[in-house]
């Protein structure tokens, strides 16, 4: 069955990069994604990657991609502490119908000043 | 603006008490979704809707209804509420899926649930 999993929390200083992890077990995913919840607020979309990349790299946000070993991170350059909010991974397979994403549980990051 | 909108955003009610939490897109989706969101499981989807009249369970069905009569409004009915139910609820809508495309699911604000 499909499966995401994520670190609960994650805590750096302002300056530093983050780097927050996933794992999922469908080898059939096609996209992965990155959202990013902050307090009180929906899910927003920060980047995605499609399953022949290895790497995406959007201005300060870096999405690698181990398709092997089934592993995904988010690396953010410079943290902020407008990037405090929770993080979630999530696959597709893009247009099996049933279920569009699979979400991990969350990571929460806190950047300390 | 595109968006999707929930109501209410709060809501605190007692165990058995029906109650409807409304969704709604301006961005005509085909698909519409619902999940909830509980600490330490992230989201889990409890109904999806592929298009009007046009629904199924998620992963979390018990103790939820859902209608899509338009393809805007795609509301959470819960009909008895209990104490478990008490969550933060997601609306989310995209244009359908199709193979080998990417998904791109836009989220409603949320609905924080409380039920005593």
């Amino acid at each position: 069955g499909e499966d995401v999993e994520q670190s609960l929390f994650l805590s750096v200083r302002e300056g530093d990069s983050s780097v927050i992890n996933c794992t999922y077990t469908d080898s059939s995913s096609t996209y992965l994604y990155w959202y990013k919840q902050e307090p009180g607020a929906g899910l927003q979309l920060l980047t995605y990657i499609f399953s022949n990349m290895d790497m995406k790299q959007d201005q300060r946000l870096t999405v690698l991609l181990n398709k092997k070993d089934k592993h995904l991170s988010l690396r953010i350059a410079d943290t902020q502490t407008g990037d405090s909010a929770i993080y979630f991974c999530a696959e597709s397979m893009g247009g099996t119908g049933r279920r569009a994403l699979t979400f991990g549980s969350g990571t929460r990051l806190q950047v300390q000043p | 603006e595109a968006q999707v909108t929930q109501n209410p955003r709060y809501l605190i009610t007692v165990t058995g008490k029906k109650l409807t939490v409304t969704c709604s897109q301006n961005m005509n989706h085909e698909y519409m979704s619902w999940y909830r969101q509980d600490p330490g499981l992230g989201l889990r989807q409890i109904y999806y809707s592929m298009n009007v009249e046009v629904t199924d369970k998620g992963d979390v069905p018990e103790g939820y209804k859902v209608s899509r009569k338009e393809k805007r409004n795609f509301p959470l009915i819960l009909e008895s509420p209990s104490p478990n139910q008490t969550s933060l609820y997601f609306c989310a809508s995209s244009f359908r899926a199709r193979t080998g495309k990417r998904e791109t699911q836009y989220f409603g604000p949320g609905t924080r649930l409380l039920v005593l």
